[in-house]
C-alpha cells in the first residue's frame, strides 16, 4: 500500500463549483500533515496545515480524521486560479514530508 | 515573505559530470532539506541536514550525493557522477522549528537538471 495516496484525477469542474479531494495514509505514526499546491513545472507551495479539529482558510478547508487514516480539502467557490495538482503530504517522525502524487483539478469558465 | 532561493534553474550536464546545485535557505531557518522529482512522478526527500551534518538522506542519496552548508548563508547539493536517471527537478526546502508538529518546509523553486 502506498504510504500517501490520492485520486489522480483530473477533476474537472465549473467556477464556482465546490469540490472537495481525498486522501489516505498508511503510517498511523504520522504527525503532521499538510496541503501543498503544485503548479506545472513549479515547486510544491504550502496551502494549509491540517488538524484533527478541521480547520479553514477562506475558501479551504482542511479535515483529519485519524481513526480511518483520512485527509480531505474542500474547496468552496472555485476560481479558475485554483486550476493546480494538490499534493496530500505526511510528515513523518523523523520529519521529512512523503509526497502523494497529487490530484489535478481544472477549473474552466 | 522570505523565500528560499536557488540557483541556477536550470543545469544541462553531460553524464559522468559533476554538478552542484545552490540554495539560500530562508535566514532564521535552522533545518534544511533536498527533494527532487523526476518528470511525472511524485516529489521525493532526498537529505535533511540540521547543525552541519545530515540528519537523515533516503535510498536515493546514495555516495554520489553529498550536502554542505559553507558558508552561514549557502546549502549545496552535489552529485559527483552524474547519471542519466539523474534528471529531475531538485528543489530545496528549509523550516524554522524540528520537534513539534504542523511546522511546514518552505521551498525554493527548483533547479532542473538535465543530464545528456
Amino acid at each position: 500500500r502506498k504510504e500517501v495516496e490520492q485520486d489522480p484525477g483530473p477533476f474537472n469542474v465549473p467556477e464556482g463549483a465546490t469540490v472537495a479531494f481525498n486522501c489516505t495514509y498508511s503510517n498511523s505514526a504520522s504527525q503532521s500533515f499538510f496541503w501543498y499546491r503544485q503548479d506545472c513545472r513549479k515547486e510544491p507551495k504550502l496551502l494549509m496545515s491540517v488538524y484533527s479539529s478541521g480547520n479553514e482558510d477562506g475558501r479551504f478547508t482542511a479535515q483529519l480524521n485519524r481513526a480511518s487514516q483520512y485527509i480531505s480539502l474542500l474547496i468552496r467557490d472555485s476560481k479558475l486560479s485554483d486550476s493546480a495538482t494538490y499534493l496530500c503530504v505526511r510528515m513523518d517522525s523523523s520529519y521529512k514530508l512523503i509526497f502523494g502524487s497529487g490530484t489535478r483539478l481544472l477549473v474552466r469558465p | 515573505e522570505p523565500e528560499v532561493t536557488q540557483t541556477p534553474s536550470h543545469q544541462v550536464t553531460q553524464m559522468g559530470q559533476e554538478v552542484i546545485l545552490r540554495c539560500v535557505p530562508i535566514s532564521n531557518h535552522l533545518y534544511f532539506y533536498w527533494y527532487r522529482q523526476i518528470l511525472g512522478q511524485k516529489v521525493e526527500f532526498l537529505v535533511s541536514f540540521y547543525n552541519n551534518e545530515i540528519s537523515e538522506k533516503s535510498e536515493i542519496f546514495d555516495d554520489q550525493f553529498s550536502v554542505e552548508r559553507p558558508d552561514g548563508s549557502n546549502f549545496t547539493l552535489k552529485i559527483r557522477s552524474t547519471k542519466l536517471e539523474d534528471s529531475a527537478m531538485y528543489f530545496c526546502a528549509s523550516s524554522e522549528v524540528w520537534g513539534f508538529s504542523n511546522q511546514p518546509q518552505h521551498f525554493g523553486d527548483g533547479t532542473r537538471l538535465s543530464i545528456l
